[in-house]
């Protein structure tokens, strides 16, 4: 079956570095995505890899191991506003995301 | 630069009612649409996908219904609302590539006492 792990909530302090882990099990593999939403909004796109390796974009990055079947999103200086849930999603070889459950991350002060 | 509305924003319906949501699309020809459910603290579960006018996928055996009547138009419907059909109703699109990535709508909060 398809399957996507990351963790339930983690917390972290404000401007700490948070390293939200993703394992994915799909048929085929098209790529992970990334999404941010924040309570009672919708998902708004953070990244893609494709490839092996880390994409930087800002505060933001996001590593791919397909071998491992396994990515990280990384979030550095972390602010207030960072409080929001992480979405994992893999694409399989219907080019469907399948879809973690989330990752709630709550910052303190 | 495209742009995907939904409304209602809350719907608030009892049991056995009918459901319309709608979700239109701006700035972009012959989008993926895509309905999504989000029960709460939990991940999205796929409805229904569209590839285009009249061509609807469902993906779980449900009392709801998708059409597409229009290219940028995308509508999800019930004839009788359940308890469970509570939740987070998300629209989103994608574009001509099949690795684009799902862009998604502000969401219709819909509870069903």
């Amino acid at each position: 079956g398809q399957n996507i792990d990351q963790p339930t909530e983690m917390t972290a302090t404000e401007g700490a570095i948070v390293q939200i882990n993703c394992t994915y099990q799909t048929s085929g593999f098209n790529g992970l995505f990334w999404y941010q939403q924040h309570a009672g909004e919708a998902p708004t796109f953070l990244s893609y890899n494709v490839l092996d390796g880390l994409e930087e974009k800002g505060r933001f990055s996001s590593f791919l191991s397909r071998s491992k079947g396994y990515s990280y999103l990384l979030l550095k200086e972390l602010q207030m506003k960072d409080s929001a849930s992480y979405l994992c999603a893999a694409m399989d070889s219907n080019y469907q995301l399948i879809w973690g459950a989330g990752t709630k991350l709550i910052i303190k002060p | 630069s495209q742009t995907i509305h939904q409304w209602p924003a809350t719907l608030v319906q009892p049991v056995g009612s009918p459901l319309s949501l709608e979700c239109t699309v701006e700035g972009t020809s012959n989008p993926n649409l895509y309905w999504y459910r989000q029960a709460a603290g939990r991940g999205l579960q796929l409805l229904f996908y569209s590839v285009g006018i009249g061509q609807i996928s469902s993906e779980v055996p449900q009392n709801l219904s998708a059409s597409r009547p229009q290219d940028r138009q995308f509508i999800l419907s019930s004839k009788k609302l359940l308890l469970s059909d509570s939740g987070f109703y998300l629209c989103a699109w994608k574009g001509l590539r099949e690795t684009d990535t799902q862009y998604f709508g502000p969401g219709t909060r819909l509870t069903v006492l």
